[in-house]
């Protein structure tokens, strides 16, 4: 069975400081991983990983995949209040299993 | 977290006809459920809110009479698709909203191929 795991399930910082989201993973076929934002009702698209090694940057979040350990972080850097969310991440090939998400919330 | 289950997995059907997802949330009492609808590659769209006993709030540009939504109760959220066509095909995802504020819970999904 296709299994997504998330870690941790809940995180408290303070701004300014950095976080680290895990999400390794069990699938039968495997194409990409994919991770999101959600605030609001629908999920807002962060990355999309394909290739290991390969660091994906947008501002202060970054995201790397290890294709042969089966997992993948997310790294947030000079965290801010407004980063507060559930991160998910997702895996698959054209049918993507979620994860149970990462509650992060930043404290001013 | 809360464990959502749907049915079936996979279905194929003829032009035309309907075809009935369920989703069921295994351990939490869902007041609220909802329907994604996933597009190749990376875009995940919420097509409505499912609220448990009364009507379901879609969004723009969904068409309420061709996917109908039942949430007939605090476990249970149908979505049927009338008179499928070859472009509803597509991974139909649900999920519940369980825990805190925008925290959901997503089931595995249901691959939909209309011929």
């Amino acid at each position: 069975e296709d299994k997504v795991v998330q870690s941790p399930l809940s995180l408290v910082v303070h701004e300014g400081d950095t976080v680290t989201l895990n999400c390794s993973y069990e699938v039968t076929n495997f194409r990409s991983l994919l991770w999101y934002k959600q605030e609001k009702k629908a999920p807002t698209f962060l990355f999309m990983l394909t290739s290991s090694g390969i660091e994906k940057k947008s501002g202060r979040l970054s995201s790397i995949l290890d294709k042969k350990e089966l997992f993948s972080i997310l790294n947030i850097t000079a965290t801010q209040t407004g980063d507060s969310a559930v991160y998910l991440c997702a895996v698959g090939y054209n049918d993507m299993r979620f994860g149970a998400g990462t509650r992060l919330t930043v404290k001013p | 977290g809360a464990v959502v289950s749907q049915h079936p997995s996979r279905v194929i059907c003829k032009s035309g006809t309907s075809v009935k997802i369920e989703c069921r949330s295994l351990d939490f009492q869902a007041t609220t459920m909802f329907w994604y609808r996933q597009f190749p590659k990376q875009s995940l769209m919420l097509m409505a809110t499912s609220n448990e006993g009364s009507k379901a709030t879609y969004e723009q540009g969904v068409e309420k009479d061709k996917f109908l939504i039942n949430h007939a109760s605090l476990t249970l959220s149908t979505l049927t698709v009338t008179s499928a066509h070859p472009e509803d095909s597509s991974f139909y995802i649900c999920s519940i909203e369980a825990g805190g504020p925008h925290e959901q819970f997503f089931g595995p999904g249901t691959r939909l191929t209309v011929l």
